[in-house]
């Protein structure tokens, strides 16, 4: 079951700069989508969410973009801290109206001071 | 701020044997959730529990599980006879679905180890 994908399971940037983290998914029936954080040993911390009414969503450095026709979302952190180092999930839901998520497999950030 | 608390955080058990996961939701929220992650792979949904039943479950939710709210605070997850395969970490949600697409609060999860 491949509905959310995340191709980079790793990512690099330095401490300042912008990290980008994509996600693809190919349900068309989603309608809701979250990026989730996650620490070893913990569980997944909620980020940030975007409804597929919107094309963006901001909240202090972390800005979701949504595009539709492309079935694509990203999350964009800016600046990047060496405290963002994480796993970032990506998940979507809105087939069965529940709060049934579908998680990507994840992409592990590190953020270089 | 409240959070959703798992215990144990690992659970060793033997093939055959029945576990027990246990869960405090946060307080005032209304819909509760178990999800897994067996190590390497995605998060996947198990279940969903509403108003004191099960609102969606999962392929992987078969009969060797279920879910209980005992009282008022506690969820529980139990798997009647461990398979080797059922070893995964096993993280109880919990959310307010007072406004729409309230998001997961997650706990720390229980490390299930099936020997």
């Amino acid at each position: 079951d491949q509905q959310v994908k995340q191709n980079s399971p790793s990512l690099s940037v330095q401490e300042g700069r912008i990290s980008i983290l994509n996600c693809d998914y190919t349900n068309s029936m989603f309608d809701y989508f979250l990026w989730y954080k996650k620490y070893p040993a913990e569980g997944p911390t909620f980020l940030i969410s975007i409804s597929s009414i919107k094309d963006k969503n901001e909240d202090g450095r972390f800005t979701v973009f949504l595009n539709k026709s492309a079935k694509h979302l990203s999350l964009h952190i800016v600046p990047s801290q060496p405290g963002d180092s994480a796993v970032y999930f990506c998940a979507a839901s809105g087939i069965s109206g529940a709060n049934n998520l579908f998680f990507g497999t994840g992409t592990r950030l590190t953020v270089i001071p | 701020e409240p959070e959703v608390t798992q215990t144990p955080s690992h659970q060793v058990t033997q093939m055959g044997q029945e576990v027990i996961l246990r869960c405090v939701p946060i307080s005032n929220h209304l819909y509760f959730y178990w999800y897994r992650q067996i190590l390497g792979q995605k998060v996947e949904f198990l279940v969903s529990f509403y108003n004191n039943e099960i609102s969606e479950k999962s392929e992987i939710f078969d009969d060797q599980f279920s879910v209980e709210r005992p009282d008022g605070s506690n969820f529980t997850l139990k798997i009647r006879s461990t398979k080797l395969e059922d070893s995964a970490m096993y993280f109880c949600a919990s959310s307010d679905r007072d406004r729409d697409n309230s998001p997961l609060h997650f706990g720390n999860g229980t490390r299930l180890t099936v020997t």
